[in-house]
């Protein structure tokens, strides 16, 4: 079955330390990618997407993700976390060929930062 | 501030009222969504609006009822809600519905059914 999935519910990290995200998609041909960022009480703001091209796209805030075709992965990275960036984390899917109307996403990673 | 308002913010009702979330845009987008956001669960699409007119509704019961009376403009009618669908509702907009423009989301409706 066609799915999105982000195998860590939770994360915690140091400020300062590294983040990667995970995100794992199972459709046949190579879906359009999204990561999606929401602060608490808020809604959710777009970081960066993937149609083709470059494997390594950069976002917002520091934030940049690599395509990985043979692990069809989309993992989310930074390299340094601040504490502002505690809040829960999506990744999304567009089918190849859809559109916004077939928006699929995962179940989140919330990201807590230590001080 | 992400052009996209909703309101209220937070919303209590019992099962036998009647209520109504709105959602506006003044993105000049052309597609409107409403999603269901329950704990544990992942973001649900309930409705999909182009032009104002509705182009998917995906199995939502008929206790939900959207609007779209203009491009920039998007309501949920509620009536007879169960506990189980309280939620963040959210509402989204894109430029069109195709895939490359990416969706806006508004700061969402927290809806407790008592």
């Amino acid at each position: 079955a066609q799915s999105v999935t982000q195998p860590d519910i939770h994360i915690t990290v140091s400020e300062g330390a590294s983040l990667e995200l995970r995100c794992n998609y199972s459709y046949g041909a190579t879906p359009y990618l999204f990561w999606y960022v929401q602060s608490p009480g808020q809604g959710l703001q777009l970081l960066l997407k993937y149609f083709s091209g470059d494997t390594l796209v950069q976002g917002i805030k520091g934030f940049e993700a690599e395509f990985k075709r043979s692990q069809s992965s989309f993992n989310l990275r930074k390299p340094s976390v601040h504490w502002s960036d505690a809040a829960e984390y999506f990744c999304a899917v567009v089918p190849y060929g859809g559109s916004q109307g077939n928006l699929i996403f995962g179940k989140g990673t919330k990201l807590s930062v230590k001080p | 501030e992400t052009g996209v308002t909703q309101t209220p913010r937070h919303l209590v009702m019992g099962m036998t009222n009647k209520k109504s979330l709105k959602c506006e845009q003044h993105l000049g987008h052309n597609a409107m969504y409403w999603y269901k956001q329950s704990a544990k669960k992942p973001l649900e699409l309930m409705f999909v609006y182009s032009l104002e007119e509705r182009v998917e509704n995906n199995s939502v019961p008929s206790r939900f009822s959207p609007e779209c009376p203009n491009s920039s403009h998007l309501f949920l009618h509620l009536h007879t809600l169960q506990p189980e669908d309280s939620a963040l509702y959210l509402c989204a907009s894109s430029q069109d519905l195709g895939p490359f423009p990416e969706a806006f989301f508004g700061q969402g409706t927290r809806l407790t059914v008592v």
